[in-house]
């Protein structure tokens, strides 16, 4: 079964600053998507970025950017000019290439990052 | 667009007191729909998924059911609460292969579950 670890339960960064949150997963796949869901105070989940296992470049979404490191199965988000309205649980998921089925995404467990004015 | 929508937002009910969460997508068909639980410091737990209509999967064994009485709406239910089965639920719906979005979920707002 694939599982996602992320190993900071919580970080805290100066506004302004960069931050980078850690998570590595294992499977047996080649073909995956993995995501960084931001979860803010008002609960509802919001999709921060998204990579594709066959694609070797990093994604990027504003100040918001991945290293993905397929071999070592790691799959960090960075968090560049660090805002007061980037502070949420942040959790990182996977979820196989199935191509058509309805496999859910399997998440980590969340890191809740705190932005210090 | 599309959007996605479940209620009610919170729920205080009793021990053995049934239960019924719902869920519904506007503006696509034939979506993928999902009922993840929140369960503090656990990260999220996929607890049914659906292809369509009257098709349901469950992932663990539970006191819950669901069910797809139509494409775009997808129901959580219990015939009696337990103390565990308090949490926040969110209902979640993705797209079919070859969307651009396809693997991505799309979460509605959440419903906070209290068992008293």
């Amino acid at each position: 079964a694939q599982t996602v670890t992320q190993s900071q339960p919580e970080m805290s960064v100066q506004e302004a600053e960069t931050v980078t949150l850690s998570c590595t997963y294992d499977t047996s796949e080649s073909d995956y998507y993995l995501f960084w869901y931001k979860q803010p105070p008002s609960r509802q989940m919001i999709l921060v970025i998204r990579q594709e296992a066959y694609k070797q470049q990093n994604a990027t979404e504003n100040r918001f950017s991945v290293n993905f490191q397929k071999a070592a199965k790691s799959f960090s988000l960075k968090i560049s000019d660090s805002q007061l309205g980037d502070a949420a649980m942040y959790f990182c998921a996977y979820k196989i290439y199935s191509g058509g089925g309805a496999d859910g995404l399997t998440f980590g467990k969340g890191t809740h990052l705190i932005i210090q004015p | 667009s599309q959007t996605i929508h479940q209620w009610p937002a919170t729920l205080v009910q009793p021990v053995g007191s049934p239960l019924s969460l719902e869920c519904t997508v506007e503006g696509t068909s034939n979506p993928n729909l999902y009922w993840y639980r929140q369960a503090a410091g656990r990260g999220l737990q996929l607890l049914f998924y659906s292809v369509g209509i009257g098709q349901i999967s469950s992932e663990v064994p539970q006191n819950l059911s669901a069910s797809r009485p139509q494409d775009r709406q997808f129901i959580l239910s219990s015939k009696k609460l337990l103390l565990s089965d308090s949490g926040f639920y969110l209902c979640a719906w993705s797209s079919r292969p070859g969307h651009p979005s396809d693997g991505e979920l799309f979460f509605g707002e959440g419903s906070r579950l209290t068992v008293l």
